[in-house]
């Protein structure tokens, strides 16, 4: 089946502007995860979705970045005002209900800020 | 808080030989422990992981790894190395909260 599956796979954009980045993740799966990997550095996490619980947005690094995920499925990660230091790769991922706590991982956004 | 820690950034072994990779962590808990591995332009592929039971486990592409309480310790290994090994590794810790360490590079020589 499909997997995970993240638009646009690159962004180039200047200083200061806004961007939005996609994350579908596999159907039926209750829990979505976003992720920040920078050059040399592990993966940082930025928010968590599980069903229609408040997300956990204790990663979010600051105010300029807000996620969403509209009908149990689909989810936008925006930054606004980016700043140089956002230039990433973004990762999502998703997970299937019932505790196995696997999570399938999509290729990624490569995200440089110029 | 919950951590994972890989203390080796990089490493380097020959084709055939053995590998250990390393992840210490720090949980409240009786952890989930998972080994991640991120292929060169690839996503992150799970290659392992450990809930209870057996402390010694088996995954995929003959990677195993031991959970060590007494060491907080979850190392991977693999008892001859190929070259389609060389890639970024991860070890992971958590359920719902799971944390990713930095990561090993590994690099394998000829």
């Amino acid at each position: 089946g499909a997997g995970v599956s993240q638009s646009p796979s690159n962004k180039v954009t200047e200083k200061g502007k806004d961007v939005e980045l996609r994350c579908d993740p596999i159907s039926g799966h209750t829990a979505l995860y976003w992720y920040r990997q920078s050059l040399g550095q592990g993966l940082e996490f930025l928010i968590y979705f599980q069903g229609n619980s408040a997300p956990d947005k204790s990663g979010l690094p600051s105010d300029r970045f807000s996620a969403e995920r509209t009908g149990g499925s689909v989810s936008t990660l925006t930054i606004q005002r980016t700043q140089q230091e956002d230039s990433a790769v973004y990762l999502c991922a998703s997970e299937e209900a019932g505790g196995s706590y696997e999570q399938y991982f999509g290729p990624g956004t490569r995200l440089t800020v110029t | 808080a919950q951590s994972v820690t890989q203390p080796d950034i990089h490493i380097t072994v020959s084709e055939g030989a053995s590998l250990e990779l390393r992840c210490n962590y720090s949980y409240g808990a009786t952890p989930y422990l998972f080994w991640y591995v991120q292929s060169p332009g690839q996503g992150l592929q799970l290659l392992l992981k450990y809930f209870s039971g057996d402390t010694l486990v088996q995954g995929i592409k003959g990677f195993e790894a031991e959970f060590k309480r007494s060491q907080s310790s979850f190392n991977l290994r693999k008892p001859s190395v190929h070259w389609s090994d060389a890639a970024e590794y991860f070890c992971a810790v958590g359920g719902l909260d799971m944390r990713f360490g930095a990561g090993t590079r590994l690099t394998v020589k000829p």
